[in-house]
């Protein structure tokens, strides 16, 4: 049963801590995406990757976030300082895809940051 | 700037009866369209899609319905059942390089 593993599912920090999350991408998928789902905003797209490349991270706020792909098997998000606005379930997806293909995204259950 | 619109934060419905779900679109270039449901606690699960070359797809009691001169979908549930409550995400792809413009989610509860 291929699936999107996440890890941690939860985490409670303190406000100007470094929070990582990690992303294990469905074997054989090329896309990965990072969402944050806030009440407001319902699901964001941060960034996303595509053959471990980065193609958009116009989602993400810069000075504070980062998205990479050290292999095809792990996808990290880090926080660094964080903020109590930054408190949100962030998902990670993976997918097959190529350019102009239309493609289906597969998400993991989330990691469900508190940033007090 | 939203792009894809869920103007329905919730919406209860019978058991047994019909849940329609609505999500309006302003780009046109967006030319393949999802719906997905989300448990609590749990990621969005992939339900149904549909291309913009059709009208109409279906999938069991579920259906999804395109109008691109109103720039609207909608999903059908018939029959709805207990199990079916949950938040339903949709999803508009078109721009070069697979991503999806997601709504902020319509709340179905079906009451027993």
């Amino acid at each position: 049963d291929a699936r999107v593993t996440q890890t941690p599912r939860h985490k409670v920090t303190e406000m100007g801590q470094e929070v990582t999350m990690r992303c294990q991408p469905i074997l054989g998928h090329n896309t990965v995406f990072w969402y944050r789902q806030t009440m407001m905003q319902g699901l964001e797209l941060l960034a996303y990757f595509r053959n471990r490349a980065p193609l958009d991270d116009s989602g993400m706020p810069k000075d504070r976030f980062s998205a990479e792909m050290p292999d095809a098997t792990l996808a990290t998000l880090k926080i660094q300082p964080s903020e109590p606005r930054d408190s949100a379930v962030y998902f990670c997806a993976s997918g097959f895809g190529t350019g102009f293909a239309k493609n289906i995204q597969y998400f993991g259950a989330g990691t469900r940051l508190s940033v007090l | 700037d939203q792009q894809v619109k869920q103007n329905s934060p919730s919406l209860s419905v019978q058991e047994g009866r019909i849940s329609i779900l609505n999500c309006d679109y302003t780009n046109s270039m967006f030319d393949y369209f999802l719906w997905y449901k989300k448990y609590p606690a749990e990621g969005p699960t992939f339900l149904i899609s549909i291309s913009s070359i059709k009208d109409k797809n279906e999938d069991g009691r579920f259906t999804v319905f395109l109008n691109k001169s109103a720039k609207h979908l909608s999903l059908h549930i018939v029959p709805s059942q207990p199990g079916d409550s949950a938040v339903y995400f949709c999803a508009s792809q078109g721009e070069y390089g697979n991503k999806l413009v997601f709504g902020a989610g319509t709340i179905l509860r079906v009451k027993s």
